[in-house]
C-alpha cells in the first residue's frame, strides 16, 4: 500500500521569498513521486516528476524538488516566490510495480502569497 | 503535446437530469482514463478506471449505475451521472496517460451543481 502525506495544509509566504512545500511517502516499491499545481476550478498541472533517474527534479516556473529515500520525502521548493504561484499543490505517488498503476494524492497544501 | 481536454467546464441542471460529461485526449491515443471526483478543499478521490473497449473498473463505495462510463474510442470517455441530485454536486475531473505511461495528464475539471 502506498500513502503521502502533506504536511502543512496551508503555507503562507510573502512574494520574493523562498516557497517550501513537504511532502512524505511511504511505498512498498519504487515510487514514482509527482508535484501537480491546481488553480481555481482548474484542472491539475504537473509541475516536476521523480521517475527513478537524478535525485534533485527541476520542473517548470522555477520549481524542484528532491528525493530523499531515506527521508521518505519529496519536498518542493522554490527560490522567490511570484504572486501567480498562489494555488492548491498536490503531491502525488504512482506505484509502478503496481499493475494498478494508481495514483494516491496527498491532502493538498494551499499556497497563499502576499504582496 | 498530451492535452485532455474535457467538456463542459460547468454545468447546472435540475435535479433528476442525467447529465453527460466528455473527456478527449487531443492529440495522443489513451487506452486508460481516470475518472476523479473533487469535494471543495479536499484533494482528488479516484471514482473509476475507464478502460477503452470494455467496462470501467469502479472504485469502493462509488455506484455505477449512477455514474456510468463509457471509452468507446481511443480518445474519448464519458462520464453519465444518471438522475442527479443536489449531493452529486462536485468538481469532475478526468485524465489520461500517453502510451499507458506516467504522468497523468488531466483535463480542466466540469463543476456539476445540481439544483
Amino acid at each position: 500500500a502506498q500513502s503521502v502525506t502533506q504536511l502543512d495544509s496551508h503555507v503562507s509566504v510573502s512574494e520574493g521569498t523562498p516557497v517550501l512545500l513537504r511532502c512524505n511517502y511511504s511505498s512498498s516499491y519504487s515510487p514514482s513521486l509527482f508535484w501537480y499545481v491546481q488553480h481555481p476550478n482548474k484542472g491539475l498541472q504537473l509541475l516536476l516528476k521523480y521517475t527513478s533517474a537524478a535525485t534533485l527534479v527541476k520542473g517548470i516556473n522555477g520549481f524542484e524538488a528532491e528525493f530523499k529515500k531515506s527521508e521518505t520525502s519529496f519536498h518542493l521548493t522554490k527560490p522567490s516566490a511570484h504572486m501567480s504561484d498562489a494555488a492548491e499543490y498536490f503531491c502525488v505517488v504512482s506505484d509502478l510495480n503496481n499493475a494498478g498503476n494508481m495514483l494516491t494524492f496527498g491532502g493538498g497544501t494551499r499556497l497563499m502569497v502576499k504582496p | 503535446g498530451a492535452v485532455v481536454s474535457q467538456h463542459p467546464s460547468w454545468v447546472i441542471c435540475k435535479s433528476g437530469t442525467s447529465v453527460k460529461i466528455e473527456c478527449r485526449s487531443l492529440d495522443f491515443q489513451a487506452t486508460t482514463m481516470f475518472w476523479y471526483r473533487q469535494f471543495p478543499k479536499q484533494s482528488l478521490m479516484l471514482m473509476a478506471t475507464s478502460n477503452e473497449g470494455s467496462k470501467a473498473t469502479y472504485e469502493q463505495g462509488v455506484e455505477k449505475d449512477k455514474f456510468l462510463i463509457n471509452h468507446a474510442s481511443l480518445t474519448l470517455s464519458t462520464l453519465t451521472v444518471t438522475s442527479a441530485h443536489p449531493e452529486d454536486s462536485s468538481f469532475y475531473i478526468c485524465s489520461a496517460r500517453d502510451k499507458g505511461l506516467e504522468p497523468q495528464h488531466f483535463g480542466d475539471g466540469t463543476r456539476l451543481s445540481i439544483l
